[in-house]
């Protein structure tokens, strides 16, 4: 079984300061791990995945997680943020597929708000 | 590439009413579809998983009864919300997974979402 916690429900940065927002996972198999973006009443934007390749992986808009499997964490950062960075974030755990489908596993989200 | 189109954004039904919300894949052909749903401020919850041809998988606490989903083609599946109750109102949310004709790649996409409120 897998699951997710992200750690802070809430995170608050200035504009131009460093985004750290913690997700840490369990599973019983080696991880595919993903960060999803969503905006207000819209759908999911995949930001960036692990899937056992490198550890350090790049998204889009400057986004970056690093997957550390002796602490089990995907913790996502971006140097600077920006007012446009505002939404709602979720890191996901997939553990195995399903007929080659993700079946995936959402924490529970984190609001990041950015202040001028 | 890889475009989900979610039908209706947003709906509104009276109690008792039934109410259908598709999902389609644009560009490829998506084998598998998952319905999930969130409550506000809270995460996706997976609601079920549908095969193409085959009968939905759904997750514990799923009433299969309520949520009827229907995978009848290779770029649609539908998602009916049965006798809809104002305890139904929520954002229901699918992604399809599949393989792209072009370059072979698997895809999983999100669609932008339903809204539905019943009163």
């Amino acid at each position: 079984a897998q699951s997710v916690t992200q750690l802070g429900s809430h995170v608050s940065v200035s504009e131009g300061a460093l985004v750290l927002l913690r997700c840490n996972y369990s599973s019983s198999v080696p991880p595919y791990l993903f960060w999803y973006v969503q905006y207000p009443n819209q759908g999911l934007q995949l930001l960036l995945k692990y899937t056992s390749a490198a550890t350090l992986v790049k998204g889009i808009n400057g986004f970056e997680a690093e997957f550390k499997k002796s602490e089990t964490s995907f913790h996502l950062t971006k140097p600077s943020a920006h007012m446009s960075d505002a939404a709602e974030y979720f890191c996901a755990v997939s553990g195995h597929a399903i007929q080659g489908a993700q079946k995936l596993v959402f924490g529970q989200g984190t609001r990041l708000t950015i202040n001028p | 590439g890889a475009v989900v189109s979610q039908h209706p954004s947003w709906v509104i039904c009276k109690s008792g009413t039934s109410v259908k919300i598709e999902c389609r894949s644009l560009d490829f052909q998506a084998t598998t579809m998952f319905w999930y749903r969130q409550f506000p401020k809270q995460s996706l919850m997976l609601m079920a998983t549908s095969n193409e041809g085959s009968k939905a998988t759904y997750e514990q606490g799923v009433e299969k009864d309520k949520f009827l989903i229907n995978h009848a083609s290779l770029t649609l599946s539908t998602l009916t919300v049965t006798s809809a109750h104002p305890e139904d109102s929520s954002f229901y949310i699918c992604s399809a997974f599949g393989r792209r004709g072009d370059s072979g790649a698997n895809v999983l996409t999100f669609g932008a979402g339903s809204r539905l409120t019943v009163l």
